[in-house]
């Protein structure tokens, strides 16, 4: 079955270290997104791609960066962590068109120290 | 930009009585209005949605409804039961745009 996962579920890391968080779906959707999750706020946009070499910054994109090299990834780097990077961080992918389902990750769940 | 304010953050209701949520937006040209689930320690989860040229949209237990005049979509849940506490989240997009604005989330305590 096609799915959409994520890793690594749970990271603690170090204020000023470089992180890499994964996604990865085997739909073969055009469209990624990576939101964060913060109590109150509900699912913020950080970035998001609508297809292989396309990033665009979202509501909240300061500190963080994305690549798309191929259909399947959708990798989110944090290039110097910070304690209000703490956050509960989910991808989703959804098909080409607007107005379609995005199928969500289980999450990563992210400790600045 | 999108913004979708919603209400009330926390719910609670007695098993069998019904339970709403709503939400509204700011941008008239949002045409698309998703309602996600989302349950301890998993990701959101679309349950029911519905698009500006329709008013309702029943599934089992879940409706949906949208009045577009006043900027506001609800959820409504019938005869609620245990498993459907969960947090839940509405969302809009606009035009040709693919990516949602999602309100703040409802945490919804259904009580045996």
């Amino acid at each position: 079955d096609a799915e959409i996962t994520q890793s690594p579920r749970h990271k603690i890391t170090e204020t000023g270290r470089q992180v890499t968080l994964a996604c990865h779906q085997t739909w073969n959707h055009n469209n990624m997104f990576w939101y964060r999750q913060d109590l109150g706020h509900g699912l913020r946009l950080i970035h998001y791609s609508y297809g292989v070499q396309d990033t665009n910054k979202g509501e909240v994109s300061d500190g963080y960066s994305v690549s798309r090299s191929n259909t399947e990834d959708l990798p989110l780097t944090l290039e110097s962590a910070a304690s209000s990077q703490t956050s509960v961080y989910f991808c989703a992918s959804s098909e080409s068109a607007s107005g379609n389902e995005q199928f969500f990750g289980p999450g990563t769940r992210l400790t600045v120290l | 930009g999108e913004n979708v304010e919603q209400h009330p953050s926390t719910l609670s209701v007695q098993e069998g009585d019904s339970a709403v949520i709503k939400c509204t937006y700011s941008d008239s040209a949002s045409n698309y209005f998703p309602w996600y689930k989302q349950e301890l320690g998993k990701g959101p989860q679309l349950i029911i949605d519905i698009r500006s040229n329709v008013g309702e949209k029943k599934d089992q237990r879940i409706a949906v409804t949208l009045n577009k005049t006043a900027k506001h979509f609800s959820l409504h849940i019938t005869e609620t039961q245990p498993e459907d506490s969960a947090v839940y989240f509405c969302a809009a997009t606009s035009g040709s745009a693919r990516q949602l604005t999602f309100g703040s989330g409802t945490q919804l305590t259904v009580l045996p």
